[in-house]
């Protein structure tokens, strides 16, 4: 079945710097990948999305990438901001309606 | 994006007593739904995919009879921990799919079997 490595397990960063968030996947048949933000004891929240069609995708201050050759993709935080503080998890699915296989978890924190 | 709701939130439980676990699409149809379980400081593990008017696939090393999951309808799954122990005790998070991919949560389960 498909895995899913998440690097770092936790991000450590200064208000307005970038954060970085890095993930692979072994399945070459996934062409789905979420990425979700999930507060303490909150329920996990859909920020952005990628298919396999598409290398970037750019939503305000937040992006991903994806190279689907190196079956690994991203998410870029720019200027970050003290909310930014969660834990965000990539996921990946090999088709519409299918299930997620979620990476680890980055635990980030934004320092003021 | 789309609303799931979940109920109850909290729930304290003796051990051996079953607990139900509700998970509504207040604004979408869901074919589809998933059955998560979250322990602290860790991923999101699925249990089951629940799909609407037939049995439930079960991930592998997920007992079947122990969380049972209806899908009787397009808005409502149910999971139930049967004969619950402490070791159940975790975050239980559901999600249904809007549209072709994007999958939303609803607000999870705190269950505590004492």
């Amino acid at each position: 079945g498909e895995n899913v490595e998440q690097h770092p397990s936790t991000l450590s960063v200064q208000e307005g710097d970038s954060a970085v968030i890095k993930c692979t996947y072994s399945d070459s048949a996934s062409n789905y990948f979420p990425w979700y933000k999930q507060e303490l004891g909150k329920r996990p929240q859909l920020i952005i999305d990628i298919r396999s069609n598409v290398g970037e995708k750019k939503d305000q201050r937040i992006a991903v990438t994806l190279n689907k050759t190196a079956k690994h993709f991203s998410l870029h935080i720019t200027e970050t901001q003290p909310e930014d503080s969660a834990v965000y998890f990539c996921a990946a699915s090999k088709a519409a309606g299918n299930k997620l296989t979620f990476g680890g978890g980055t635990r980030v924190l934004v320092k003021p | 994006g789309a609303v799931v709701s979940q109920h109850p939130s909290r729930v304290i439980c003796k051990s051996g007593t079953s607990v139900k676990i509700e998970c509504r699409s207040l604004d979408f149809q869901a074919t589809t739904m998933f059955w998560y379980r979250q322990f602290p400081k860790q991923s999101l593990m699925l249990m089951a995919t629940s799909n609407e008017g037939s049995k439930a696939t079960y991930e592998q090393g997920v007992e079947k009879d122990k969380f049972l999951i209806n899908h009787a309808s397009l808005t409502l799954s149910t999971l139930t921990v049967t004969s619950a122990h402490p070791e159940d005790s975790s975050f239980y998070i559901c999600s249904g799919i809007a549209g072709a991919y994007e999958q939303y949560f609803g607000p999870g389960t705190r269950l505590t079997v004492t």
